[in-house]
């Protein structure tokens, strides 16, 4: 069965520095999606792609934060200056479209600041 | 702005009982409701979908319920065993926004004890 595949599936960082968490979505999939989760706190929406450009982002999705697609199967977030709060689960999601159709997730991808 | 509530935060059962796990939400506009399961630590496995227009989805022991008008799902797990103690989580897939995305509850965390 087709998934959602992650990298790396843990990093650790040092505080301010940048770091690019990699996603290769379901390959006939459109629509992407970044999610994270803080220790023992809710999954969180941050951002959302489609067609090449962001279609809906958080608040918490500020300038420190971007995504891109760099070629056709990659989907990457990248946060500038890493913060401590910053540390978390962050989840990659794909799907074919809107309604009705399933949103797949990755496993994750751990990030720990320092 | 969507809120989605899960009550239980907690539970533990004996196994061999059957459990019920609540789920509401606040905003009626909704494509569909995912029910899912995360182990420590780990990624989310999509249980179960249901649509806006169903009333309940079933698989294995499993079975959903939706009763969008009154923003409420259930999660059924009939004959508990040890291997279903996780987190579970519901997730709305909203009208609203062009990727139409999910919004989260904070949980159940179920145990299964022996």
């Amino acid at each position: 069965e087709p998934e959602v595949t992650q990298t790396p599936s843990h990093q650790v960082t040092q505080m301010g520095q940048e770091v690019i968490l990699r996603c290769v979505p379901i390959s006939n999939h459109l629509y992407f999606y970044w999610y994270r989760q803080i220790l023992g706190q809710k999954v969180e929406f941050l951002v959302s792609f489609y067609n090449n450009e962001i279609s809906e982002k958080s608040e918490i999705f500020d300038d420190q934060f971007s995504v891109e697609r760099p070629d056709g199967s990659n989907f990457t977030l990248k946060i500038r200056s890493t913060k401590l709060e910053d540390s978390a689960m962050y989840f990659c999601a794909s799907t074919t479209g809107t309604g009705a159709n399933t949103i797949y997730f990755g496993e994750g991808s751990w990030l720990t600041v320092v | 702005k969507q809120e989605v509530t899960q009550i239980p935060a907690a539970l533990s059962v004996p196994e061999g009982e059957n459990l019920v796990l609540n789920c509401s939400f606040t905003d009626s506009a909704i494509y569909n409701l995912q029910w899912f399961r995360q182990d420590p630590g780990k990624g989310l496995t999509s249980l179960l979908l249901i649509q806006s227009s169903q009333r309940e989805q079933t698989s294995g022991r499993l079975n959903a319920s939706l009763d969008k008008s009154s923003g409420r799902s259930t999660l059924y797990i009939a004959a508990s065993q040890p291997g279903d103690s996780a987190t579970y989580l519901c997730a709305v897939r909203g009208l609203r926004g062009t990727a139409s995305k999910l919004t989260f509850g904070t949980g159940t965390r179920l145990q299964v004890t022996l």
